[in-house]
């Protein structure tokens, strides 16, 4: 059974409304967790990490103030797309290392669309 | 980390190997060779990682030149469930890039009847 879940799999929200899309680790604690988003036709690109109790490092040329990330607990991280426009329709994805990192597993995914 | 090469695409018959190359001449002696794969519309799912040796699990066998600079995914029998997007990532385990992976364009392999 997956051991990262990501809620919900699938969503549609309106342009200039804002979606929250969480990742949860499955017993196991993740301390850094990764978020990554992937056009169609394309492959992942990291957005950022997500760090318990600290703030998320985001990659260069993603927007922190768009893309906010909480991670509230060890086995929890949520990304709020904030006003959302249709160009961030996309496949998100998250992903947690277990133990020393050797091992990462990635949730199912969530589909954003953005009408 | 170091980059990696792979073919856009390739076909393989149900039942028959897939054989998946991955160059990666620039390596580092402390880079690990991992290979990933995602089926259309999920997640990447794990496939197998090796430093220098051969490895073999349930999955796949990954096959590792001498000198580092490639390797080779192999998947004994595949079968139509195999069909997805392979990735070849090299990479540091833990340190700065703890549990991050930087994904290439990888491999659509493509298994047929």
């Amino acid at each position: 059974g997956a051991v990262v879940s990501q809620h919900p799999s699938r969503v549609i929200c309106k342009s200039g409304t804002s979606v929250k899309i969480e990742c949860r680790s499955l017993d196991f604690q993740a301390t850094t967790m990764f978020w990554y988003r992937q056009f169609p036709k394309q492959s992942l690109m990291l957005m950022a990490t997500s760090n318990e109790g600290s703030k998320a490092t985001y990659e260069q040329g993603v927007e922190k103030d768009k893309f906010l990330i909480n991670h509230a607990s060890l086995t929890l991280s949520t990304l709020t797309v904030t006003s959302a426009h249709p160009e961030d329709s996309s496949f998100y994805i998250c992903s947690a290392p277990q133990g020393g990192g050797n091992t990462i597993y990635f949730g199912e995914g969530s589909w954003l669309t953005v009408v | 980390d170091a980059k990696t090469t792979q073919p856009p695409s390739m076909d393989c018959a149900e039942g028959r190997a897939a054989n998946l190359p991955c160059n990666h001449s620039t390596i580092s002696g402390n880079e690990y060779v991992y290979w990933y794969r995602q089926i259309h519309s999920q997640g990447p799912q794990y496939i197998i990682h090796g430093l220098k040796n051969n490895e073999t699990n349930e999955m796949a066998s990954l096959i590792i030149t001498e000198d580092r600079k490639s390797s080779t995914l192999i998947l004994p029998h595949a079968t139509l469930r195999d069909t997805a997007v392979y990735y070849c990532i090299v990479r540091v385990d833990g340190g700065t890039s703890y549990g991050k992976l930087t994904f290439g364009q990888g491999t659509i392999l493509t298994v047929h009847p």
